[in-house]
């Protein structure tokens, strides 16, 4: 199985500040990533997908890079609406697996 | 709009069953693989199972493979996952999602709200 290692698996910043999540693929997985923002009582959205492409409607504050097994996921300037838990998820092969989830909060 | 819309949850005893559906509307459903995810409280997202959009290649977890068995019936856009042998440790939400291809690993793009499972005695 692929494992996937995300940090930090929590934060705490201030509006406006640049926040950086890592996502580490225990193997090659491509650019076979999705990142995921899921706030309580509501259905996951994607934000990314294949590793650096912003979802349509999304907010370009949002963004990825990365390829092979080294991940990063960026929110350019944090506002309250992004209080959110964040997750990676490879579908380079199954079992389909997720990152441990980066609870964001505002400092 | 894709609207993907999860039913079924419950209340269920250890070793009991229970099937939960996803009606989907917006997209052409038989076009489309679809996944099941679940999270049990307090915990992280965890994939469950996958469809390819005709239903013959179906794929499972290891811990629900031989418990949980997956159907799509594409002339009504519903999708089933069949719970069988339940244990309290798949107390969870499910949520079914839009994969982006015809079959799994393409990535999803869209999630319903999810139906809760709770097994206890």
């Amino acid at each position: 199985d692929i494992q996937m290692t995300q940090s930090p698996s929590s934060l705490s910043a201030s509006v406006g500040d640049r926040v950086t999540i890592t996502c580490q693929a225990s193997q090659d997985i491509s650019n076979y990533l999705n990142w995921y923002q899921h706030k309580p009582g509501q259905a996951p959205k994607v934000l990314i997908y294949d590793a650096s492409t912003v979802e349509k409607g999304v907010s370009s504050r949002f963004s990825g890079s990365g390829s092979g097994t080294h991940f990063t996921f960026t929110i350019i300037s944090l506002q309250p609406e992004d209080i959110a838990t964040y997750y990676c998820q490879q579908y380079d092969d199954f079992p389909l697996t997720f990152g441990g989830g980066t609870k964001v909060e505002i400092k | 709009e894709v609207q993907l819309l999860e039913s079924g949850g419950g209340l269920v005893q250890p070793g009991g069953s229970l099937r939960v559906s996803c009606a989907a509307s917006g997209f052409t459903f038989g076009d489309y693989a679809m996944t099941w995810v679940r999270q049990a409280p307090g915990k992280g997202l965890e994939w469950v199972s996958s469809i390819s959009h005709s239903g013959p290649n179906t794929y499972f977890a290891d811990f629900v493979k031989g418990r949980f068995t997956l159907s799509r019936d594409n002339s009504k856009n519903t999708l089933h996952l069949q719970l069988n042998s339940l244990r309290t440790e798949d107390t969870a939400v499910y949520y079914c999602a839009k994969e982006r291809g015809a079959y799994p690993r393409y990535g999803t793009d869209v999630w319903g709200q999810g139906t809760t499972v709770i097994v206890s005695s």
